[in-house]
């Protein structure tokens, strides 16, 4: 059974950096075709695909938040972790943490997601 | 970058009738086009991915057509618990984008 669970703070101060982590159990991050993606999606609003790390170590980013986004990976730990640097109010979202590449190229399992506010 | 462009944006419908949300990119993508339906408060669900493929334990009223640059989500006969947002997303290349999604309303 795949299961994921996102963590981190609910909330941070404009300019901050946030770390996300997703906890994951039911498969490993070395299996190969195996990735993990961070989507959000602002309240109201439509979802945003933000970043993978796949078994290879291989990072794919947003185009327009390159520069603003690190992810990375704990095997051992079973674990992948976003940063997000200079946060800013339009970063206000849930989080989510997705499978990739199980069905077909698909985000076929999810976490249940976090929110996170940007207020001073 | 891929755009993906859903219609409509939202749409009212009754129990029983048949709806179909159209999905296009902005280029080919082949046929690697998934459909996810969410729910208020919830985390998406995957309900078609590679196009026209039902993922396991989605009901079969639900069904995917199309391929290159534009999608069809169709909903046979819609029920109550389908009353929800759907999202497209392409995963033909890296950002994998998402549609703006389609509202689906109880008329």
């Amino acid at each position: 059974q795949v299961t994921l669970k996102e963590s981190g703070p609910a909330l941070v101060k404009p300019t901050q950096t946030l770390t996300l982590t997703c906890t994951f159990s039911g498969f490993s991050l070395s299996t190969s075709g195996m990735s993990v993606s961070w989507i959000r999606q602002p309240p109201g609003k439509a979802l945003e695909w933000l970043a993978r790390i796949d078994w290879a170590d291989d990072k794919f980013y947003r185009t327009s938040l390159k520069t603003r986004l690190t992810i990375s990976k704990d095997t051992s730990k079973n674990q992948v972790v976003l940063t997000v640097t200079n946060m800013d109010p339009v970063d206000t979202a849930t989080y989510y943490c997705a499978v990739f590449g199980g069905s077909g190229y698909s985000f076929d399992y999810w976490g249940q997601g976090t929110l996170v506010t940007v207020s001073s | 970058d891929i755009q993906m462009t859903q219609s409509p944006s939202s749409l009212s419908a009754s129990v029983g009738d048949r709806v179909t949300i159209t999905c296009r990119a902005s280029q080919s993508i082949s046929s690697y086009l998934n459909w996810y339906q969410q729910k208020p408060g919830k985390a998406p669900k995957l309900l078609i991915y590679a196009a026209s493929s039902l993922q396991s334990g989605v009901p079969s009223r639900f069904s995917g057509s199309g391929s290159g640059t534009h999608f069809t989500l169709t909903i046979s006969s819609l029920q109550p618990e389908d009353f929800a947002t759907y999202y497209c997303q392409q995963s033909y290349s890296s950002p994998y984008s998402f549609g703006q999604g389609t509202k689906l309303e109880i008329k």
